[in-house]
C-alpha cells in the first residue's frame, strides 16, 4: 500500500519567506509525528499530534515553527521568517495505534540561502 | 530526561568484516528500543526493535540485544556487505504513541 508522503521534496528559500511542508500520512493512521534532521543535531521532534487530542509541541525550537492536520489526515508544517538554521531535512511519520511502528516519509530537503 | 548515545562515525569497514555499533540510552521506565537505517538517497526505515529487557531483534543478519543492566542496544552484524552502506540510527520510545529520541546517527561505509 501506500506510505506516507511529503511534498515537495526539495525546497529552496530565502531567508525571511514563510514555506509550507506537506504530510500525508499512511490512511487510517492514528498519530502523526515531525522531527527535523540536520548536520550535527541528527534527529529532533518537533511536534505530535495523535487523534482529536491537543498537539504535543514540546519540540517546537520557536514560535516561527507551527503545524495543523485537518481533518485527523493530511498536515502541514510551517515555518515563518525562515533563518538559515532553519536549513534541514523536516521527515514526517504516523503510526497505526496498534502497531506502535513509526513509518517515515521521505522527507523534504529545506534550504535557507 | 531520555537520551540517546551512540558511536560517532564514519565507520569504515572491509566486506566481510565484523560489526558492531554501540547504543547506550537514558530513560525513564521501561522504554521500546529501535535501530533504524536511511539509505543513501532513501527514508528512514525501521530495521528492527525490542520491547522489554533480554529481548534480541534481528532483521536482515543485523542482531540487537535489549541490556538493562548495562543501558545498551549495541547493533551488531557478521559479516557486513556494500550494501550495508547507510546510517543507523538508535532509538527509544518510553510508551505508546510518543515520539522516538533518535541518537546522532553513525554512517557505515563498507567497502569491497
Amino acid at each position: 500500500g501506500a506510505g506516507v508522503s511529503q511534498s515537495p521534496s526539495n525546497k529552496v528559500t530565502e531567508k525571511g519567506k514563510d514555506v509550507e511542508l506537506r504530510c500525508d500520512p499512511i490512511s487510517g493512521h492514528t498519530a502523526l509525528y515531525w522531527y527535523r534532521q540536520s548536520l550535527g543535531q541528527g534527529l529532533e521532534f518537533l511536534i505530535y499530534f495523535q487523534g482529536n487530542s491537543a498537539p504535543d509541541k514540546s519540540g517546537l525550537p520557536s514560535d516561527r515553527f507551527s503545524a495543523e492536520r485537518t481533518g485527523g489526515s493530511v498536515s502541514t508544517l510551517t515555518i515563518q521568517r525562515t533563518q538559515q538554521e532553519d536549513s534541514a531535512v523536516y521527515l514526517c511519520a504516523s503510526t497505526l495505534e496498534v502497531s506502535y511502528e513509526q513509518y517515515f516519509g521521505p522527507g523534504t530537503r529545506l534550504t535557507v540561502t | 530526561g531520555n537520551s540517546v548515545t551512540q558511536m560517532e562515525g564514519p565507520v569504515t569497514l572491509s566486506e566481510e568484516a565484523f560489526l558492531t555499533i554501540n547504543c547506550t540510552y537514558t530513560a525513564t521506565g521501561y522504554p521500546s528500543l529501535f535501530w533504524y537505517v536511511q539509505y543513501p538517497g532513501e527514508g528512514l526505515q525501521l530495521l528492527l526493535k525490542a520491547t522489554k529487557a533480554d529481548d534480541k531483534g534481528s532483521n536482515k543478519g543485523f542482531e540487537a540485544t535489549y541490556r538493562k543492566e548495562t543501558t545498551s542496544f549495541h547493533l551488531e552484524k557478521g559479516s557486513v556487505q556494500v550494501s550495508d552502506s547507510a546510517v543507523y540510527f538508535c532509538a527509544l520510545r518510553n510508551s505508546g504513541n510518543t515520539p522516538l529520541v533518535f541518537g546522532k546517527g553513525t554512517r557505515l561505509s563498507v567497502i569491497a
